[in-house]
C-alpha cells in the first residue's frame, strides 16, 4: 500500500504563475521529501524536510510539513515550462532509509 | 561519475522466461533500492540492500530475486516472468544521507 497521497493528481498552469501539491501520509515518519520525475526518465530528488521542520525553502521550491495533520505542500514559484513534470512526495519512517511513495502529481506549465 | 545507470534500458519477455536487470552506482553509497513504477502510480519497493552481501525484502518481493556481491552491483532477478512483472523498473542508491539518486528505468514486458 502506499503511504503518501497527492492531490491533485493532475495540475496545469501558465508559465509564471505558482504550482501548489499536496501530500498527505498514513504513519510517524522521520522525514518526507519531493522528486520530480520528467516523462521517460528516473526520479530526481528535489527537498527534504525533516519531522521536526515546519518550513524548508530551495530556490523556487518551499515545502510545509504540518505532523499533526499528516500532510505536507510543495508550491513552486513562478513556474517554468522546463517544470513540467511528475512530483512525488516520498516518506521514510522505517530503517534502511526505505522510502514509501505517494501516486504523484502530473504538472503541465503552460508556455 | 555516470551516478547510477541500468542495463538493459528496455526488454521484451515471454511468459516464464528469466531474465536479470543489473544496476550499478560509482558514488560508493551503502545502500541500493529496486522498484517498480506501474502506470499511474508512485513507485513501489521491491527488495533492497544495506551493504554488500546484504538483501532484504521491500513491499512487492513475490516473484523476484536479487543479489548484492559487490559494493557497486545490485541486480534483480526474474526467475519465471508473468504479465503481471510488466512494468518499468528502477534503481536507486543512497549514502549516508537520506536522499536517493535513481537510474534512468529499465522497461519491461512481458507477453
Amino acid at each position: 500500500s502506499q503511504q503518501g497521497e497527492e492531490d491533485p493528481q493532475a495540475l496545469s498552469i501558465q508559465e509564471g504563475e505558482n504550482a501548489t501539491m499536496n501530500c498527505s501520509y498514513k504513519t510517524s515518519i522521520n522525514n518526507l521529501q519531493w522528486y520530480r520525475q520528467n516523462s521517460g526518465r528516473g526520479l530526481v530528488h528535489l527537498i527534504l524536510i525533516r519531522s521536526n521542520e515546519r518550513e524548508k525553502h530551495s530556490g523556487r521550491l518551499r515545502v510545509t510539513l504540518d505532523t499533526s495533520k499528516k500532510s505536507s505542500s510543495l508550491l513552486i514559484t513562478a513556474s517554468r515550462a522546463a517544470d513540467t513534470a511528475s512530483y512525488f512526495c516520498a516518506t521514510e519512517g522505517g530503517s534502511a532509509r526505505q522510502l514509501t511513495f505517494g501516486s504523484g502529481t502530473q504538472l503541465t506549465v503552460l508556455p | 561519475n555516470a551516478g547510477v545507470t541500468q542495463t538493459p534500458k528496455f526488454r521484451v519477455l515471454k511468459t516464464g522466461q528469466s531474465m536479470t536487470l543489473l544496476c550499478a552506482q560509482d558514488m560508493n553509497h551503502e545502500y541500493m533500492y529496486w522498484y517498480r513504477q506501474d502506470p499511474g502510480m508512485g513507485l513501489r519497493l521491491i527488495h533492497y540492500s544495506v551493504g554488500e552481501g546484504t538483501t532484504a525484502k521491500g513491499e512487492v518481493p513475490d516473484g523476484y530475486n536479487v543479489s548484492r556481491l559487490k559494493k557497486q552491483n545490485f541486480l534483480l532477478g526474474l526467475e519465471s516472468a508473468a504479465p503481471s512483472q510488466t512494468s518499468v523498473y528502477f534503481c536507486a542508491s543512497s549514502p549516508t544521507e537520506d536522499k536517493q539518486y535513481f537510474g534512468p528505468g529499465t522497461r519491461l514486458t512481458v507477453l
